[in-house]
Formats: C-alpha cells, sequence, structure tokens
C-alpha cells in the first residue's frame, strides 16, 4: 500500500498570510495526488485533482504543485473560512490511501 | 444539482450487519464510479471501497474485504454497502462520494453525501 504523510500535523495561522502544506508518497505516484477541505461536523470538499488542477468553484486562491512523491497544497491568502482540516489522497492505486490531515488553525 | 444521501446507519452489536445506502439525484448515476469512504470519530479519513459505474468491478480495502461488499442498481439511482461480521473498529461516519469524472474514473472523491453515522457496540 501507498502511505501519504502530511507536514505539518497542525499550523497556527493568520488571515492574510500563505501557507503552505506538505504530502509526500511512499511510492512515485506521478500526479495522482488530490486535495480535500473539511470543516468540524461536515463533508470533505475536494479542492485540487491531478496534483494541480483547481476544481471547479473552489477559489483561486488554492493552488496546487509537485509530482512523483512530493507535492504542496499553497493558500496564497488565507481567509477566514479557510480554517479547517486538509487532507491529500493518493489515486495512483488501490488501496486509495489519505494522508493524516493537518489541521489549520486561526493564531 | 448533485446531491448523494445515505440511509440505514445506527447502532448495531459486534457481529451482526447492516446495509447502507446512498440515493443519488442531479446526474446519469450509471456514468460514475461510486465510493464508500469512512471517518471514525476524531480520526482521519479512510477509504472502504470503489464500485465501476456499471457494477462489473470493485475494490475493498484490507480491513473490509470478505466482510463488506459494495453494489449499485442503477435503475434505482442508488449505491449499497452491505457490512457483515461489524467490528468495533468499523464504528465511523461513512460517506458515500462520486468520481467526477464520467466513464473513465479520476479516482477522487467530488461530491460527498452528508454522511451516516454506525456505531458497533454492545
Amino acid at each position: 500500500d501507498i502511505q501519504m504523510t502530511q507536514s505539518p500535523s497542525s499550523l497556527s495561522a493568520s488571515v492574510g498570510v500563505r501557507v503552505t502544506i506538505t504530502c509526500r508518497a511512499s511510492q512515485s505516484i506521478s500526479s495522482y495526488l488530490n486535495w480535500y477541505q473539511q470543516k468540524p461536523g461536515k463533508a470533505p470538499k475536494l479542492l485540487i485533482y491531478a496534483a494541480s488542477s483547481l476544481q471547479s468553484g473552489v477559489p483561486s486562491r488554492f493552488s496546487g504543485s509537485g509530482s512523483g512523491t512530493d507535492f504542496t497544497l499553497t493558500i496564497s491568502s488565507l481567509q477566514p473560512e479557510d480554517f479547517a482540516t486538509y487532507y491529500c489522497q493518493q489515486s495512483y492505486s488501490t488501496p486509495r490511501t489519505f494522508g493524516q490531515g493537518t489541521k489549520l488553525e486561526i493564531k | 444539482e448533485v446531491q448523494l444521501l445515505e440511509s440505514g446507519g445506527g447502532l448495531v452489536q459486534p457481529g451482526g450487519s447492516l446495509r447502507l445506502s446512498c440515493a443519488a439525484s442531479g446526474f446519469t448515476f450509471s456514468n460514475y464510479a461510486m465510493s464508500w469512504v469512512r471517518q471514525a470519530p476524531g480520526k482521519g479519513l479512510e477509504w472502504v471501497s470503489d464500485i465501476s459505474g456499471s457494477g462489473g468491478s470493485t475494490y475493498y480495502a484490507d480491513s473490509v474485504k470478505g466482510r463488506f461488499t459494495i453494489s449499485r442498481d442503477n435503475s434505482k439511482n442508488t449505491l449499497y454497502l452491505q457490512m457483515n461480521s461489524l467490528r468495533v473498529e468499523d464504528t465511523a461516519v461513512y460517506y458515500c462520494a462520486k468520481d467526477p469524472e464520467q466513464l473513465i474514473p479520476r479516482g477522487c472523491f467530488d461530491p460527498w453525501g452528508l454522511g451516516i453515522l454506525v456505531t458497533v457496540s454492545s
């Protein structure tokens, strides 16, 4: 199975700053990497698919990059509604695996 | 608008069975792969199972293989998860989710249903 490791596990940041979350795969997954946002008590929402493609309706302040084993999710200017938990997920093979999550909190 | 609505959750004793349903609307159901993903209380996301649009291909996490069965009825626009031999560690919110791409799945999940809680406890 492909293991996905996110860092950091938690992050405290202020509104308006740029934030980067990293996801590392245990083997190469090409660009088969997706990012989700989950708010408390809600279902996850797809933000980025195929490493860098913005899902329809997602604000352009979200971007993704990377290929192979190392990937990043960047939020260019944090907004109050962005405080949530973020998960990466590989779609290279089954079992589909998620990172452990990064909780983004208000500073 | 795409809508996914899970039902069938609840409290069950260890060793028991439950069948979850996910009623889909707002899209051509048979053209899309569907999935079940779960989240134990306070924990992260765990993929459970995928099924192709036709229902001819299914995939499972090792943790549920041999105990859970995914299926779909394209005439009823409904996805199912039959869960047998339930364990305490199966306690979670179960989400159904749609692959966002027709015919050739991307292997990601969008949108998701609201989720349904399954509690396995004596």
